[in-house]
């Protein structure tokens, strides 16, 4: 089956640093990937959209500056917290579109939890 | 515009009672559906999926869920509820074109001894 992966499954950095956090198709090509961010407790929200190819389209009130995108390739697409601060301590999850049984769904990575002290 | 409503916020059930928890949706179309189960920490485990055919679709665990298009739900149900069921249930829409994805805001469950 399609699977994604992420990497790291769990990081802790010092507040003013960045953090790289890696999803991956692993079995099948996807030209987009999905990053979401869930605080404790609550649903997962969709932060923005990564195209492989262009530029990533974000959701309203998420800043692009502070989490940068890079879809490198049509199995890998990056999210970087830039300059973290404590706020940013989230769990970030990505998924890809893919194929199930000829239906479309999405395949979500692990999940990233990150810890900004 | 699309919405995925999950009613309960939190339930509590006794170990051994049945479960139901509620989902409904609001959508333009038809749309793939999906329950899926996040323990604390963990990432999110798909439990049961509905494209298409019979409305009563069977999932992991025991679980099932059936869509009834003319209430815009899908709920899902489990005979008998064991301790190890206790975690966060998301249910979620998506596009047929697998582009688009939309969550519930969770529900929430406690199994009591």
């Amino acid at each position: 089956g399609a699977v994604v992966s992420q990497h790291p499954s769990w990081v802790i950095c010092k507040s003013g640093t960045s953090v790289k956090i890696e999803c991956r198709s692993l079995d099948f090509q996807a030209t987009t990937m999905f990053w979401y961010r869930q605080f404790p407790k609550q649903s997962l929200m969709l932060m923005a959209t990564s195209n492989e190819g262009s530029k990533a389209t974000y959701e309203q009130g998420v800043e692009k500056d502070k989490f940068l995108i890079n879809h490198a390739s049509l199995t890998l697409s990056t999210l970087t917290v830039t300059s973290a601060h404590p706020e940013d301590s989230s769990f970030y999850i990505c998924s890809a579109p893919g194929t199930s049984g000829g239906y479309n769904e999405q395949f979500f990575g692990p999940g990233t939890r990150l810890t900004v002290l | 515009a699309q919405s995925v409503t999950q009613p309960d916020i939190h339930i509590t059930v006794s170990e051994g009672a049945s479960l139901e928890l509620r989902c409904n949706y609001s959508y333009g179309a038809t749309p793939y559906l999906f329950w899926y189960v996040q323990s604390p920490g963990q990432g999110l485990q798909l439990l049961l999926k509905y494209f298409s055919g019979d409305t009563l679709v069977q999932g992991i665990k025991g679980f099932e869920a059936e869509f009834k298009r003319s209430q815009s739900s899908f709920n899902l149900r489990k005979p008998s509820v064991h301790w190890s069921d206790a975690a966060e249930y998301f249910c979620a829409v998506g596009a047929r074109s697998g582009n688009q994805f939309y969550f519930g805001t969770g529900t929430s469950l406690t199994v009591i001894p």
